[in-house]
């Protein structure tokens, strides 16, 4: 079985420009998440798909951040523009949608560098 | 708001011996994680802890989770260089959110 999948795996790009990164959970889990970490701080959750509805976005941290999960399977999150801050690791992590743990599976992650 | 305190944050052992990573967490609720974290890998569940008392065991690795004492830990026993990772005590908001909380990572070195 495939495990979750993040494209690309790194990125460089530069003060205003855009990016987007994408995240391909595993087939069949209805959950989709989305957690960064900057550098020096802790994995920070930033939204939670459950299809392709947003369940909680409350950790996103501001409009330039646009997350999408078109029917219900991989998920995009656009950086619109992109600031010096962003720079980070982007990991993405799904889980199933019923009973059980809720135990999530994580991505690789993208390695963002805003320059 | 959730807080997740894991001590220490770097640990460098020698092989064969014994040491405990210990995790904090300011809330109430179940549901503990551990995960490990390979540089430049994806983060992978170890154990899943969902209630008072609960222990698990892998290997070398034992969890524990104490909810009243908001405590969990992670007990290496005769560490081999197969274990140098970060570890990540994760928790998770309780009452119907899934969106986890990570302590900062406890940074794991064995030497030979």
């Amino acid at each position: 079985e495939a495990g979750v999948t993040q494209f690309p795996s790194h990125s460089v790009i530069e003060k205003g420009q855009t990016v987007t990164l994408r995240c391909d959970p595993i087939s069949g889990h209805d959950n989709l998440y989305w957690y960064r970490r900057v550098m020096g701080k802790e994995i920070k959750f930033l939204l939670h798909f459950v299809k392709e509805s947003k369940q909680d976005e409350s950790g996103m941290p501001n409009n330039r951040f646009l997350a999408e999960r078109t029917g219900g399977t991989y998920s995009t999150l656009k950086v619109q523009p992109a600031e010096l801050e962003d720079s980070g690791v982007y990991f993405c992590a799904s889980s199933q949608g019923w009973g059980g743990s809720h135990e999530q599976y994580f991505g690789p992650g993208t390695r963002l560098t805003v320059t | 708001e959730l807080k997740v305190e894991q001590n220490p944050l770097f640990l460098s052992m020698q092989e064969g011996k014994n040491y405990t990573i210990y995790c904090n967490y300011s809330t109430t609720s179940d549901r503990l994680y551990w995960y490990r974290q390979d540089p430049g890998k994806s983060l992978e569940s170890l154990f899943v802890l969902l209630s008072n008392g609960a222990v698990k065991q892998e290997g070398r690795l034992m969890a524990s989770l104490d909810t009243k004492a908001r405590l969990s830990t992670l007990h290496i026993t005769a560490a081999v260089h197969d274990l140098s990772a970060t570890y990540f005590c994760i928790k998770d908001s309780g009452a119907g959110s899934y969106q986890l909380t990570f302590g900062k990572g406890t940074k794991l070195s064995v030497i030979p």
